[in-house]
């Protein structure tokens, strides 16, 4: 599976726009890249995922490059109830496959 | 509540004893997946079933684990002679079983366990 490397913490002011990079160049031409979240004592949530074109739903927006090589999980409007760890995964094209996690960003929301 | 859930929520249990878990996935879910988590990780692969079938068994799964879906709705995830790095967050997720479809995991809270 390719690799993602993500920063290990993040601050962001609620109300405004967050940022999540992720990096993962060695990212293969059929894998999908994955966004999971998880708030403290709860399991994994999924938030979005895309292939190659941007995509946006009603929780964020994913951007990935033209390289796909990195790609940016924007949340619009953070919230105190968006801080979690916000989790990238790169995925193979397989709908039963595992789902291989790393350490993640800690985004903690502050008023 | 229609999503996935497990039982117990938290387990402290003795060095050496055995301790089983359970999941309910959401109903029409026939594939069911067991993850491990740890403190500050990221949640590891343990195994996979579609309907009552093991398909895959992660290396982390040692002779102690055993997890069964006798019937391809719940699955118990049974730990003997339990370790103190057994110690850590169990997660179950299910998913929809069709082909051709992206099928996104549901998780659910998971079950904590502290072996002393």
């Amino acid at each position: 599976d390719a690799k993602t490397t993500q920063p290990t913490s993040m601050d962001c002011a609620e109300g405004r726009a967050a940022n999540l990079p992720c990096n993962h160049s060695t990212i293969s031409g059929n894998e999908y890249v994955y966004w999971y979240r998880q708030i403290h004592s709860q399991g994994p949530q999924y938030i979005i995922h895309g292939l190659k074109n941007n995509e946006t739903n009603e929780m964020a927006s994913l951007i990935i490059t033209e390289d796909r090589k990195s790609s940016t999980l924007i949340l619009p409007h953070a919230t105190l109830r968006d801080t979690a760890v916000y989790y990238c995964i790169v995925r193979p094209p397989r709908n039963d496959y595992k789902l291989s996690f790393g350490a993640g960003t800690t985004v903690t929301v502050r008023a | 509540d229609t999503g996935v859930s497990q039982n117990p929520r938290h387990k402290i249990t003795k060095r050496g004893q055995n301790v089983t878990f359970r999941c309910d996935p959401i109903s029409e879910h026939n594939r069911l997946y067991w993850y491990r988590q740890t403190l500050g990780q990221g949640p590891e692969f343990l195994t996979y079933f579609q309907n009552e079938a093991q398909l895959e068994k992660s290396r982390l799964l040692s002779d102690r684990f055993s997890a069964e879906r006798p019937k391809g709705s719940f699955s118990t995830l049974e730990i003997q002679r339990t370790e103190q790095g057994d110690s850590a967050m169990y997660l179950c997720a299910s998913s929809l079983g069709l082909a051709g479809v992206d099928n996104e995991q549901f998780f659910g809270p998971g079950t904590r366990l502290t072996v002393l």
